[in-house]
């Protein structure tokens, strides 16, 4: 059965304080790999998606990089508005399903 | 384009009634999938659709029931609600199930 973690479940930063969020997978045949963020009250927002490992994608702050084994998403001199949960879903093509993480929620303070 | 719209935002049922969740697309999306998301949990797959009248179950399907008669509209119909579909629920819909899925900003369903 495909499984993801993701660490830390809750991540306090200091505004400029840059960090990293992880996402460990255990599944057989990776498809493709995705981030998302998501606010209070709202639903997923998608920011990335990785195929291969070695790949690297960024967007603003964000860079999301792919190994065998785990994502990184890494968040460079953050803001207060990055503060959200941060998602992490894996597709192998069984059941035509993601199989998401429980999150990082991310708060980013003055 | 409006993306993935759900209707109604929020919801209170009594145990044993029925109702219908609503999501429409724009984006002319072949897939479309249901979700549900409980805290502490990551989200899970009730029921996904891969075109106009092909539905198939996800990983947690007993409870509902869906149609897709058009490629905009897959409703998610709740039978005999119970207090453990007290959840928050998300529509999505991808052009392929390897591509990214956009979801929509869900309807808060309370069973009491």
């Amino acid at each position: 059965e495909d499984q993801v973690t993701q660490s830390p479940e809750a991540l306090r930063l200091q505004e400029g304080e840059s960090s990293s969020l992880n996402c460990s997978y255990t599944v057989s045949g990776l498809r493709g790999l995705f981030w998302y963020r998501q606010d209070p009250g709202k639903g997923p927002e998608f920011l990335f998606t990785l195929y291969s490992a070695g790949e690297e994608k960024e967007k603003e702050r964000l860079k999301a990089t792919l190994t065998k084994k785990e994502s990184f998403l890494h968040i460079t001199a953050p803001k207060p508005e990055d503060s959200a949960t941060y998602l992490c879903a894996v597709f192998t093509g069984g059941g035509n399903k993601l199989t998401f993480g429980t999150g990082t929620q991310l708060k980013v303070e003055l | 384009n409006a993306g993935v719209t759900q209707t109604p935002k929020f919801r209170i049922l009594k145990i044993g009634q029925s109702m219908t969740l609503q999501c429409t697309q724009d984006m002319n999306h072949n897939y479309m999938y249901w979700y549900r998301q409980d805290p502490g949990m990551g989200l899970k797959l009730i029921y996904y659709s891969v075109g106009a009248g092909i539905t198939d179950k996800g990983e947690v399907p007993n409870g509902y029931n869906v149609s897709r008669s058009t490629t905009e509209d897959f409703p998610l119909r709740l039978e005999l609600a119970a207090p453990s579909q007290t959840s928050v629920y998300f529509c999505a819909s991808s052009y392929k199930n390897t591509y990214e899925q956009y979801f929509g900003p869900g309807t808060r369903l309370t069973v009491t």
